[in-house]
């Protein structure tokens, strides 16, 4: 099974800062199957990127995935205020899939 | 658009069963593998099972093997989920995703998920 572990837990930032949030793998899976979701309180998950780098439909250019092998990383280049939010790591390229633990955003 | 609305969710006692479904329209349900992810309250999100465009594949998490099933009915358009033996810490809201565009990918299309409490 590969392990996703995100850090850190929280970050606190404020509206117009930067955020890095980062998501390591127990196990090199290249860089195709890496996803990242935000989830609002009480609000389904949505897709942001795919593929590492990936943006899915409808989602800002603010938000930019990279990384590849291991080491994988969510920049959120100028927060807004609907950006405060959990966000959790993917793998889907091999069963189980397994979720990152998540890295909340909060003001 | 895509939808899928998920049903089935209660209140269960330990060591009973439920099974979910999951609705969808929008699309064509034959074409996409479909997946069930839950979240315990106040945690994170687990997977919990996949099942592949023509149900043939099947994959499942170890906490759920040998307990919960997946299926689908593709002339009902109806993805479910067969939970057997239920336990405490299989409360959780409990969601049905479809894959983004149908080779391997992420998990593009959620429902809006149902509850299941197993509390005796």
């Amino acid at each position: 099974e590969i392990v996703l572990t995100q850090s850190p837990g929280t970050l606190s930032l404020s509206p117009g800062e930067r955020a890095t949030l980062s998501c390591r793998a127990s196990q090199n899976f290249g860089s195709s199957s890496l996803a990242w979701y935000q989830q609002k309180p009480g609000q389904t998950p949505r897709l942001l990127i795919y593929g590492a780098s990936s943006r899915a439909t409808g989602i800002p250019d603010r938000f930019s995935g990279s990384g590849s092998g291991t080491d994988f990383t969510l920049t959120i280049s100028r927060l807004e205020p609907e950006d405060f939010a959990v966000y959790y790591c993917q793998q889907y390229v091999t069963s189980p899939l397994t979720f990152g633990g998540g890295t909340k955003v909060e003001i | 658009q895509v939808q899928l609305v998920e049903s089935g969710g209660g209140v269960v006692q330990p060591g009973r069963s439920l099974r979910l479904s999951c609705a969808a329209s929008g699309f064509t349900f034959s074409s996409y593998a479909m997946h069930w992810v839950r979240q315990a309250p106040g945690k994170g999100l687990e997977w919990v099972s996949l099942i592949s465009s023509d149900g043939g594949n099947k994959y499942s998490a170890d906490s759920v093997k040998g307990r919960f099933t997946i299926s689908r009915d593709s002339s009902k358009n109806t993805l479910y989920l067969q939970m057997n033996s239920l336990r405490a810490d299989d409360t959780a809201v409990y969601y049905c995703a479809r894959e983004r565009v149908p080779v391997v990918s992420p998990l593009g299309y959620w429902g809006q998920g149902t509850l299941v409490t197993v509390s005796s």
